[in-house]
C-alpha cells in the first residue's frame, strides 16, 4: 500500500518570506502522480499543484514550486513570496491506477501541514 | 464547465437515526466519484469511489454505505448513525487529466 509521510505537523513564515513544506512517499509504482492541495479555515478543499511522475520537470504554478525527486520519493512544496491568505492545512497526495482495464484512480493523502503566515 | 455540489453543509443527527449525503456533478458524463472523511485531526480517508452506475468499492469496513443511482450522481447513506461517523465528508471525482476535484463538503455532528 502507498503512503504518504508528511513529517512537519506545523509551520510558519513571515509574510513575504519563502516557506518549503516537505512529503515523502513510498510506492513500487513507476507511473503515478503527486499533489499539493490547501485547505483554507473554510476547509474547502482546493488544488495547489500537480506533478506527473514521468516528468522530470518541476511543476510551478506562479508563487507555488514543487522539488519532485523520484528516486529519493520526495515532493516538496515551495511558497515563496508568502502571503496571509496561504494560511491553510496543506496535503501532500500521491495517486494512481487501481484497476486494470478501466480508469479508476485513487488519491492517498498525508496528515497535512499547518502553515500559518505571519504578518 | 464542470462542477461539483454536495448537500446539506451542515448536519446534527442524533445516534441512531438514517444518513443521506448527496453529491452530484455537473458538465461531464461517466466521472469517477469518491467519498472522503475528516475525522477531528486532520487526515483524509477514502471511504468509497466508483467508476460507474452501481459500480461501488468500498475501502475500509464501516457504519456507512454509498450508492450511485445516476451517472452523476453519488449518495453517502447510513441505516443507524453512530457517534464515531461524525466528521467532515468531502466528495469529489476525477477529472480528465487524471485530477481530482472536490466539493465543499458537509458536517456531520452525531449527538
Amino acid at each position: 500500500a502507498q503512503t504518504v509521510t508528511q513529517s512537519q505537523p506545523e509551520m510558519s513564515v513571515q509574510e513575504a518570506e519563502t516557506v518549503t513544506l516537505s512529503c515523502t512517499y513510498d510506492t513500487s509504482e513507476n507511473n503515478y502522480y503527486l499533489f499539493w492541495y490547501k485547505q483554507p479555515p473554510s476547509r474547502q478543499m482546493i488544488l495547489v499543484i500537480r506533478q506527473e511522475a514521468y516528468k522530470q520537470q518541476n511543476a510551478t504554478e506562479n508563487r507555488f514550486s514543487v522539488n519532485f525527486q523520484k528516486a529519493a520519493k520526495s515532493f516538496s512544496l515551495k511558497i515563496s513570496d508568502s502571503q496571509l491568505g496561504d494560511t491553510a492545512m496543506y496535503f501532500c497526495a500521491f495517486m494512481k491506477h487501481v484497476a486494470s482495464g478501466g480508469s479508476n484512480y485513487k488519491l492517498t493523502f498525508g496528515k497535512g501541514t499547518l502553515l500559518t503566515v505571519n504578518p | 464547465s464542470q462542477t461539483i455540489h454536495q448537500w446539506p453543509a451542515t448536519l446534527v443527527q442524533p445516534v441512531g437515526s438514517p444518513l443521506s449525503l448527496e453529491c452530484t456533478v455537473e458538465g461531464t458524463s461517466n466521472p469517477n466519484l469518491y467519498w472522503y472523511r475528516q475525522a477531528a485531526g486532520r487526515g483524509l480517508q477514502l471511504l468509497f469511489y466508483s467508476i460507474g452506475i452501481g459500480q461501488i468499492s468500498s475501502e475500509v469496513p464501516q457504519n456507512l454505505s454509498a450508492s450511485r443511482p445516476q451517472d452523476r450522481q453519488f449518495i453517502l447513506s447510513s441505516k443507524k448513525l453512530l457517534l464515531s461517523d461524525s466528521g467532515f465528508y468531502l466528495c469529489a471525482w476525477k477529472k480528465i487529466g487524471n485530477t481530482i476535484y472536490f466539493g465543499e463538503g458537509s458536517w456531520l455532528t452525531v449527538v
